[in-house]
Formats: structure tokens, C-alpha cells, sequence
């Protein structure tokens, strides 16, 4: 079956680290791949989207290459914030039955 | 423009007892699901409405679970008969035509004593 699987958390860096978040997906076809992010307190928020093979999602200074061949779509920025800190989701879905397919989330936690 | 809104924001009952999660969709938005948050399962897929179309269900685990949606805009989970393990945060998505953008609410906190 269809299934996401994310890098175990939680993840601490420093302020201004680089952050990278696994995320690697099983699909029949060719899904959709999202990242969600949680912030404390609040609801799912789109970070950012790839629809297909080779596009990049950005958004926040996050970004994400959807990569048919690996199989991944893993979250990257340069210099994380504290405000960053949250939990992540990966998330895959088909055009077809538009539902979501998510990982089990990681926690970022950045330090000043 | 307004989100999507759900009521209530925190719902305890006694176990047994039946429950109603209401979702308050995006206007114009076509596209409708549920989804449930528990520290367990992560989160899961439970109901999908789309327009007119008969509802996806393949995600509601259990027949004590049932979802309607009236006119096409609001819709209201059911629990029947809760358990403990039905204690989560039901969070609701909505989604326009054709986009695979989904908006999710601020959910909606399930405790079940």
C-alpha cells in the first residue's frame, strides 16, 4: 500500500543550523508530496507542495525536491529559526481521491 | 476570508456515550475530510466528500463512526457509543476543485473518560 516514512525525531539544532528532515515514500503511481507543519498550540499549516518528478517546493526558506528516483522528498533550510520550531509532517496524496497519507511527524526543536 | 472552523474545540464525555464534531468548510470549497490525530496512530484518514459523490469511508474505523454532509457545506462527525480509544483531536480539511491544497481547521479535542 501507499505509505510515508519521516526520519525519527526529535531534532534539536541551534539557532542558524542547517536543517535536513528525511522523508521517503511508497506509492503506486505518482503522488502528490506535501509538507505540513504543526506549530505549538496550532493547526496544520501547507509548508510547502511538489505535484511532480523533479519539482521543488519553497516556501519560509524551507524547501523540498520531489525525487521519483529515490523515492524521497526531503525538507531542507539553510538557517533555522526558534520560531521554527514545530512539528513537520510529510504527506503524500493522489489527484484522484485527494486524501492525505501522512508520516508519523518529527519534532524540530531549535535552541538560540 | 474565513477558515475552516470546527466546534467544539474541546468535547470530554463518558465512555458509551454518543458524540458530534461539527466542520465548517471554506466557502465554495467542494472537497471535505476528516482526519484523526492520536498519539498512537499519527495521523489517519477517515471520511472524504466530494461535490455530490457517494463519500469515501475506507477510513473510519469502525461503524460506531459515521459523517454527513448537509448542502454541501457543513459536515458533522458521529461517534456512537465512544471508547477511550477514541480520544484524539478530529481535525477537518477542505479543498476546492481540482487543487490538491487542503486547508485543515483547528480541530477539535476527543476525551473520553
Amino acid at each position: 500500500g501507499n505509505s510515508v516514512t519521516q526520519m525519527e525525531g526529535p531534532v534539536t539544532l541551534s539557532e542558524e543550523a542547517f536543517l535536513t528532515i528525511n522523508c521517503t515514500y511508497t506509492a503506486t503511481g505518482y503522488p502528490s508530496l506535501f509538507w505540513y507543519v504543526q506549530y505549538p498550540g496550532e493547526g496544520l499549516q501547507l509548508l510547502l507542495k511538489a505535484t511532480k518528478a523533479d519539482d521543488k517546493g519553497s516556501n519560509k526558506g524551507f524547501e523540498a525536491t520531489y525525487r521519483k528516483e529515490t523515492t524521497s522528498f526531503h525538507l531542507e533550510k539553510g538557517s533555522v529559526q526558534v520560531s521554527d520550531s514545530a512539528v513537520y509532517f510529510c504527506a503524500l496524496s493522489f489527484s484522484n481521491t485527494g486524501k492525505l497519507i501522512f508520516g508519523q511527524g518529527t519534532t524540530l526543536q531549535v535552541k538560540p | 476570508g474565513a477558515g475552516v472552523s470546527q466546534s467544539p474545540s474541546n468535547k470530554v464525555t463518558e465512555k458509551g456515550k454518543d458524540v458530534e464534531l461539527r466542520c465548517d468548510p471554506i466557502s465554495g470549497h467542494t472537497a471535505l475530510y476528516w482526519y484523526r490525530q492520536s498519539l498512537g496512530q499519527g495521523l489517519e484518514f477517515l471520511i472524504y466528500f466530494q461535490g455530490n459523490s457517494a463519500p469515501d469511508k475506507s477510513g473510519l474505523p469502525s461503524d460506531r463512526f459515521s459523517a454527513e454532509r448537509t448542502g454541501g457545506s457543513v459536515s458533522t462527525l458521529t461517534i456512537q457509543r465512544t471508547q477511550q480509544e477514541d480520544s484524539a483531536v478530529y481535525l477537518c480539511a477542505s479543498s476546492s476543485g481540482g487543487s490538491v491544497e487542503q486547508y485543515f481547521g483547528p480541530g477539535t479535542r476527543l476525551t473520553v473518560t
